[in-house]
């Protein structure tokens, strides 16, 4: 079965940069979710999009951006990045079926490290 | 606002012997809870989960976990620990259907030969 991807799956990029990480949901889940889970940290929520709407807003710095586009995928957009905003990010999606609540099933992850 | 409380940030068993993994959540309302286990460098992965059905749950690789409401616990079980059990392991609650994950502060299983 197709599963949630994430690219890249490795990124290093220096302080003051930008990156770009992209999420594919499951085909026919319309709802995306970020997290962000530090060294030695659980996972944080970040951001969450449903039909290409923000749905909800957690600790995610000004300095992030995120959409969900037409195909349902999603960009997490980091600028001015810092030291700190080294971590695994992580990308889950879901959608309502018959009966069943909105499980979320979550990517392998994109390591970002800051230097 | 919910919150979730991982008791053990360690814990280590014998492979064969019973692993218990503790957790207990804090809400207003009934949320739903989930475990989910991380292997080192890889994703997250569901073990099961607890939507205010059966409050005993049975989950994938022999895991199985009891919604106490009177105790607001939600541990997780294993009558025999393997070794490739050993990994991370999260309980996670959710307010509703579709709403974001609340992660607990993890505990670390290592399984000894």
């Amino acid at each position: 079965a197709a599963g949630v991807i994430q690219s890249p799956r490795h990124l290093i990029k220096e302080k003051r940069e930008t990156a770009t990480l992209k999420c594919y949901p499951i085909p026919r889940h319309d709802t995306v979710y970020w997290y962000q889970q530090g060294p030695g940290q659980d996972p944080q929520f970040l951001i969450s999009f449903y039909e290409k709407m923000q749905s909800d807003k957690g600790s995610i710095p000004d300095r992030f951006s995120a959409q969900q586009f037409s195909d349902y995928h999603s960009e997490l957009n980091m600028s001015s990045l810092e030291l700190g905003d080294s971590a695994l990010y992580f990308c889950a999606s879901s959608t309502i079926t018959s009966g069943e609540s909105y499980e979320q099933y979550f990517g392998p992850g994109t390591r970002l490290t800051v230097t | 606002a919910q919150s979730v409380t991982q008791l053990d940030s360690h814990v280590s068993v014998s492979e064969g012997t019973p692993v218990l993994l503790r957790c207990n959540y804090s809400s207003s309302y009934s949320p739903s809870l989930f475990w989910y286990v991380q292997h080192p460098n890889k994703g997250l992965q569901l073990l099961l989960k607890y939507t205010s059905a059966a409050t005993l749950v049975k989950g994938i690789n022999g895991f199985e976990a009891e919604f106490k409401k009177s105790e607001t616990s939600f541990h997780l079980t294993k009558p025999s620990a393997h070794m490739s059990d050993a990994a991370e392991y999260f309980c996670v609650a959710q307010k509703s259907s579709g709403d974001k994950l609340t992660f607990g502060t993890g505990t670390r299983l290592a399984v000894r030969p």
